[in-house]
């Protein structure tokens, strides 16, 4: 069974600091990661998905198989980054189309 | 707004009462999932449909929750007898089957059993 696991609930840090959002997940295939995020009062949204390889509002991620991790980066936060993000796997459309997320992390960016 | 759209946003009702929640999906949007979020953790798959044809359910989905996309359009998510352990917030997504697999969420419905 495929599990996605975010180890920090909550994460702060100052404006200007780097932030690495933690996601390791396991699945004995080949899966797509994707980092949703919430902003308050918000709907849930797609921020990025490691097939595009794309920087989006400053944010990274890199899909790191040996360490089955898909950590999400970003230099410098600004305190519009505070919200809460989400990792998600999906296993592939022969395995079924769901995504199963990881518990989610609340990352307020302090001024 | 042309995102997917979910009614009603709250509803709070008497357990074991009988509640019907309802998704619009981005139109042309051939897939439609549903969610189900509590507090603190990631939303949970319950089910998802391709056009009409329900394919997958997941072992969340008990006997007393039933959902419906009759038309391929628009889906409805019926919870019978409801218990306090269903309050939760119900997510509907979308997503086209050519579409980089990436789903669109709408902004839920909140179900509070008293």
């Amino acid at each position: 069974a495929q599990r996605v696991t975010q180890p920090e609930k909550l994460l702060s840090v100052f404006k200007g600091a780097p932030v690495e959002l933690k996601c390791n997940y396991s699945y004995s295939g080949s899966p797509e990661l994707f980092w949703y995020v919430q902003y308050s009062r918000q709907r849930l949204q797609l921020l990025l998905r490691h097939i595009s390889r794309e920087s989006i509002k400053g944010f990274t991620a890199d899909l790191n198989k040996g360490e089955t991790s898909f950590h999400l980066k970003k230099p410098f936060a600004q305190e519009e980054d505070s919200a809460m993000y989400y990792c998600a796997l999906f296993r592939g459309e022969t395995s079924g189309s769901r995504l199963t997320f990881g518990e989610g992390t609340q990352l307020t960016v302090n001024p | 707004d042309t995102g997917v759209s979910q009614n009603p946003r709250h509803k709070i009702t008497k357990r074991g009462q009988n509640v019907t929640f309802r998704c619009d999906p981005i139109s042309e949007h051939n897939r439609l999932y549903w969610y189900r979020q509590t507090l603190g953790q990631g939303p949970e798959f319950l089910t998802y449909f391709q056009n009409e044809a329900q394919l997958e359910k997941s072992r969340l989905l008990s006997d007393r929750f039933s959902a419906e996309r009759p038309k391929g359009s628009f889906s409805t998510l019926e919870i019978q007898r409801t218990e306090q352990g269903d309050s939760a917030m119900y997510l509907c997504a979308s997503s086209l089957v050519s579409g980089r697999n990436i789903q669109y969420f709408g902004a839920g419905t909140r179900l509070s059993v008293l």
